[in-house]
């Protein structure tokens, strides 16, 4: 597709179930980030895929979060026994390399509502 | 359907000068405008941020203008530091629904 598309836009869940969060990049980039941005905060950092490097996965801010790129192309970010804590909108991004001169593409995000 | 445009994608500026990193948007419904810094291989942080409903907001060396009428708004940095190089972006929230918008990116070299 043109952009970063991600699915779904809204997810409603009760506390304690799974969610996956989808991310289908840009073809042919390389780099894929996701991020979420929770209510009066700023933009927070969960993981970063490079090629085939392995992920750096070191914003996960705990073990109910996981996240796989399958194929180096569509990711699924998923959330454990969900908490409230975790209403977010969930942003992914893809860029063609990880340089500062080369743009990033922002999906439009994923609102978690937790219940 | 790119709703947020930063049409510089990079920016060299000497020490001590002001930076000035532009943005466009399309939609007059945003509410809420905000700027990001990247450093490589790291997340955006949060700069600053104005409402739809301000002209202007400063925090330190760090100001946002916001001219509505062109669908305009701007970061200022002033004096700006060899630290200060980054990738910045520009975003903007429409709080109802699902719609949260990032420029492409700016990348700010400021030069010693």
């Amino acid at each position: 597709g043109a952009g970063v598309s991600q699915s779904p836009s809204n997810k409603v869940t009760e506390k304690g179930k799974d969610v996956e969060l989808r991310c289908d990049p840009i073809s042919g980039h390389t780099a894929l980030y996701w991020y979420r941005q929770s209510l009066g905060q700023g933009l927070e950092f969960l993981i970063y895929f490079q090629g085939n490097s392995a992920p750096d996965k070191s914003g996960l801010p705990s073990d109910r979060f996981s996240a796989e790129r399958t194929g180096g192309s569509v990711s699924t970010l998923t959330i454990q026994r969900t908490q409230q804590e975790d209403s977010a909108v969930y942003l992914c991004a893809s860029s063609l390399l990880d340089r500062p001169n080369y743009g990033y593409t922002f999906g439009s995000g994923t609102r978690l509502t937790v219940v | 359907d790119q709703q947020v445009k930063q049409n510089s994608p990079s920016l060299s500026v000497q020490e001590g000068r002001i930076s000035i990193l532009n943005c466009d948007y399309t939609n007059s419904m945003f509410d809420y405008f905000l700027w990001y810094k990247k450093y490589p291989a790291e997340g955006p942080t949060f700069l600053i941020s104005i409402s739809s409903i301000k002209d202007k907001n400063e925090d330190g060396r760090f100001t946002v203008f916001l001219n509505k009428s062109a669908k305009h708004l701007s970061l200022h940095i002033v004096p700006s530091q060899p630290g200060d190089s980054a990738v910045y972006f520009c975003a903007a929230i429409r709080t109802t629904g699902n719609q949260f918008y990032f420029g492409t990116g700016t990348s700010l070299t400021v030069i010693p």
